[in-house]
């Protein structure tokens, strides 16, 4: 039972145009949501965050929106670039619980062409 | 170094042997996290450290499956007897605030 999901597997977009990845949860308890950046043979790498008393966070090119009644987070990139290209995980935390371990969903591929 | 470190980077075992891995976190952060990420799946807790001990275990498969923590900093991640199921990257991170996490490269474990 995925209480994280991304349902898209894969995006593809043409270089200068806006991504959005999408990403739904189940858990009304999660609080705290994370996007996560990942490239070929390594780590994820941590990207922007919302808390859940905002709808919005934005930071550049990335911007994070919340709609709490939907369950449901999207990370827009704009404009995107060639070097956006890579896996990109949403994660959830539930704060209350204390012991923030994030709920990953299964990832997004995002291809951005020249 | 000033990232989260792990080694091997790659490991090939055969069936049944037992293998060890290690993440060296960022100094200082004292919550430390392990992942597995199977192919083409998403990334799977095994068990988190807060200090040395482990408040949660929960994500760990099987009792073949053991962790440590020690002096607040390196870990270690045990399989024994492995199985050709138990093949995935096996990542480690660290964190200072709880919510972000810093992640090392992974451990590509193969079981042939």
């Amino acid at each position: 039972d995925q209480q994280v999901k991304q349902n898209s597997p894969s995006l593809s977009v043409q270089e200068g145009r806006i991504s959005i990845l999408n990403c739904d949860y189940t858990n009304s308890m999660f609080d705290y949501f994370l996007w996560y950046k990942k490239y070929p043979a390594e780590g994820p790498t941590f990207l922007i965050s919302i808390s859940s008393i905002k709808d919005k966070n934005e930071d550049g090119r990335f911007t994070v929106f919340l709609n709490k009644s939907a369950k449901h987070l999207s990370l827009h990139i704009v404009p995107s670039q060639p070097g956006d290209s890579a896996v990109y995980f949403c994660a959830a935390i539930g704060t209350s619980g204390g012991s923030y371990i994030p709920t990953f969903g299964r990832g997004t591929s995002l291809i951005v062409h020249p | 170094g000033a990232g989260v470190s792990q080694s091997p980077s790659n490991k090939v075992t055969e069936k049944g042997k037992d293998v060890e891995l290690r993440c060296d976190p960022i100094s200082g952060h004292t919550a430390l996290y392990w992942y597995r990420q199977r192919l083409g799946q998403g990334l799977e807790f095994l068990i988190y450290f807060q200090g040395n001990s482990a408040p949660d275990k929960s994500g760990l498969p099987s009792d073949r499956f053991s962790a440590e923590r020690t002096g607040e900093s390196v870990s270690t991640l045990t399989i024994q007897r492995t199985q050709q199921e138990d093949s995935a990257v096996y990542l480690c991170a660290s964190s200072a605030t709880g919510n972000e996490q810093f992640f090392g490269p992974g451990t590509r474990l193969t079981v042939l």
